[in-house]
């Protein structure tokens, strides 16, 4: 499973505050990836990381910003978050662009009043 | 927008041999096919891929259609601990990585 943790697990907060969720992995991967995931559209990639200081956009990265400043954590932050950001969020790793599999982690659930 | 259309749900006896259909007809001609599961809202859990052949590994089996707009995901026999959300994604190669396009997924539900 690429020893991918996140944090929080869990985590309710209030519409315009600041929210940072972190995705920590010990296997070295080079390339990190955030999604999200609500009823009736499966996962959808927010942002991804293919090195140190290396980011790009997915499809819904509006409202989200992401850093990585060493190869082992990559931080997914929402600047001031809004009910529409009420949702599940996987983190995942691979080792090199073309390998078979991403490895997920076990998700933060957050809900924004 | 998802580039796979799955059926929304699926009963399967346990023992027998469950049959997921996928349909990824705009598919493009270097854009692998892929499958995960999501058991209980862990973090999905990859099955097999292919590109244009069949496949097969320990877990399932992978058939893909020669025009490749469609393929079936092959469980031989399910058990009560395949019930899951399974998802058919297209893998779609971008400037700096593979990005995974999933679909909704279909959820199969594995009786006794």
């Amino acid at each position: 499973d690429a020893g991918i943790t996140q944090s929080p697990r869990h985590k309710v907060t209030e519409t315009g505050t600041p929210v940072t969720l972190r995705c920590h992995q010990t296997e070295n991967h080079r390339y990190m990836y955030w999604y999200r995931q609500d009823p009736g559209h499966g996962l959808r990639l927010i942002h991804y990381s293919y090195g140190v200081k290396d980011t790009d956009k997915g499809e819904v990265s509006d409202g989200y910003s992401v850093s990585r400043s060493k190869t082992e954590d990559f931080l997914l932050t929402l600047e001031s978050a809004t009910s529409s950001q009420t949702s599940v969020y996987f983190c995942a790793t691979r080792l090199e662009p073309n390998d078979n599999e991403q490895f997920f982690g076990p998700g933060t659930r957050l809900t924004v009043l | 927008d998802a580039k796979t259309t799955q059926p929304t749900s699926m009963d399967c006896a346990e023992g027998r041999a469950a049959n997921l259909p996928c349909n990824h007809s705009t598919i493009s001609g270097n854009e692998y096919v892929y499958w995960y599961r999501q058991i209980h809202s862990q973090g999905p859990q990859y099955i097999i891929h292919g590109l244009k052949n069949n496949e097969t590994n320990e877990m399932a089996s992978l058939i893909i259609t020669e025009d490749r707009k469609s393929s079936t995901l092959i469980l031989p026999h399910a058990t009560l601990r395949d019930t899951a959300v399974y998802y058919c994604i297209v893998r779609v190669p971008t400037r700096n990585t593979d990005k995974l396009i999933f679909g909704t997924g279909t959820r199969l539900q594995v009786f006794p």
